[in-house]
């Protein structure tokens, strides 16, 4: 198994910009995840979807932040406009019922 | 008090030595919890889970929980220099829905040869 694919790996980008990040689940998983590390405030949930349906938004920054997982194979997580501040390291995971993390996408926006 | 509290340390242990690394959680948080190691650049990975009250041994790792304290331990017997990372301990939110996890900030742990 490949494991949770994303995609970029890395990502630079100016302030103001579009960030559209990818994200393929194992295959079977009915959970997918959306989170965002940073040295200051450590790893957080930003959303998660249980059979494609998102479940729990509450941890999406603000309306700038979007997900959507069109497929069981396939979600994405998309700022407009981007800020500095979101620059991080963002992960998706998915489960079954143990939670595997996929490579992460570090962000940076200048 | 945060949800999920852990010192960021660095730990520092010698080969060979125990390395036991705390978790402290509020009473929003459900008691089962998770140990995941995380590598500098690389993604958190699952190694220990534990549900009930009590010891959990795997290999070199003891999970340990104590429900009436709400603290979790994960001890390392015989620590080994590429034990070196970052553990995060983690909690469900919900009572037996272990879906949305919070995660503590994690403890660094060196260990030197």
């Amino acid at each position: 198994d490949a494991g949770v694919i994303q995609s970029p790996r890395h990502e630079v980008t100016e302030m103001g910009q579009e960030v559209t990040l990818r994200c393929k689940p194992i295959s079977g998983h009915n959970s997918l995840f959306w989170y965002r590390q940073t040295m200051m405030r450590g790893l957080e949930l930003l959303i998660y979807f249980n059979n494609n349906v998102p479940i729990d938004d509450s941890g999406m920054p603000e309306d700038r932040f979007s997900a959507k997982m069109p497929n069981a194979s396939f979600s994405t997580l998309k700022i407009q406009p981007s800020e500095p501040r979101d620059s991080a390291v963002y992960f998706c995971a998915s489960s079954k019922d143990t939670q595997y993390f996929g490579p992460g996408t570090r962000l940076t926006v200048l | 008090q945060k949800e999920v509290e852990q010192n960021s340390g660095p730990l520092s242990v010698p080969e060979g030595a125990i390395a036991s690394l705390n978790c402290t959680y509020s009473d929003r948080v459900s008691q089962s919890f998770f140990w995941y190691r995380q590598y500098s650049g690389k993604s958190p990975e699952l190694i220990m889970s534990i549900y009930s009250n009590g010891d959990k041994e795997d290999g070199r790792f003891t999970a340990q929980l104590n429900k009436a304290s709400q603290y979790v331990s994960l001890l390392i017997r015989d620590s080994q220099p590429s034990d070196s990372a970052t553990y995060l301990c983690a909690g469900p939110v919900t009572p037996y829905n272990t879906d949305k996890l919070i995660f503590g900030t994690g403890t660094r742990l060196q260990v030197f040869p």
